[in-house]
């Protein structure tokens, strides 16, 4: 049993490139998210999804892109990098039940520097 | 919005005394709420959760935390401090029901030096 898994760990990026960061899960879990983490302001949504083929914007969605085509996987895409989005990305997933509480699994971390 | 406030932005203990970390929530209907602590370059790991069981909750590497409804509160505290207890902690709130349904609030967090 794996967890959560994000890919790459670290990566550098020139403005302008694109790139797709990497995250999937073997628990089965409905509820997928991602969230970058700057310092002094915690960790932020981007972007989450509640199923295959069902996705939302959060809280700082813009120059992010993403799908779900299956349960298991939930990439993440910058289509044009700016230095904007330097910073620590983290894939988290649990299950999606009618009450709160569930434990939400995090992956490890993916340090994204745009230059 | 739901909101959480760590209240501290710093705190230096020294190893031995004790740890208290201060989480505040607005208040809403009963928010799930949790403690993750990460250490520098890794992933977050569940210190300990609160979901309307017990007030006083007991988590990991002598951890545990009150929920105080009155004073919409969820502290973190530990006993005795170790070296190996420093790291940054986030307060966590997931709130049920609605378009909430599962969203995790973080707060700023709180990184905790400990001094030998």
């Amino acid at each position: 049993n794996a967890g959560v898994t994000q890919t790459p760990k670290f990566q550098v990026l020139k403005t302008g490139q694109s790139m797709t960061l990497q995250c999937a899960q073997d628990m089965n879990h409905e509820y997928m998210s991602w969230y970058r983490q700057d310092p002094g302001m915690g960790l932020r949504l981007i972007h989450y999804s509640v199923g295959a083929g069902i996705t939302d914007q959060g809280e700082v969605p813009n120059g992010y892109n993403v799908s779900r085509s299956t349960t298991e996987d939930f990439p993440l895409r910058l289509l044009s990098a700016a230095p904007s989005q330097t910073s620590v990305y983290f894939c988290a997933s649990s299950p999606l039940r009618r009450r709160s509480g569930n434990t939400i699994y995090f992956g490890e971390g993916s340090w994204l520097t745009v230059v | 919005a739901q909101s959480v406030t760590q209240l501290d932005s710093h705190v230096s203990v020294s190893e031995g005394t004790p740890v208290l970390l201060r989480c505040n929530y607005s208040s809403s209907y009963s928010p799930s709420l949790f403690w993750y602590v990460q250490h520098p370059n890794k992933g977050l790991q569940l210190l300990l959760k609160y979901t309307s069981a017990a007030t006083l909750v007991k988590g990991i590497n002598g951890f545990e935390a009150e929920f105080k409804k009155s004073e919409t509160s969820f502290h973190l505290t530990k006993p005795s401090a170790h070296m190996s207890d420093a790291a940054e902690y986030f307060c966590v709130r997931s709130d049920a029901g609605g378009t909430s349904y599962g969203k995790l609030t973080f707060g700023q967090g709180t990184i905790l030096t400990v001094h030998p």
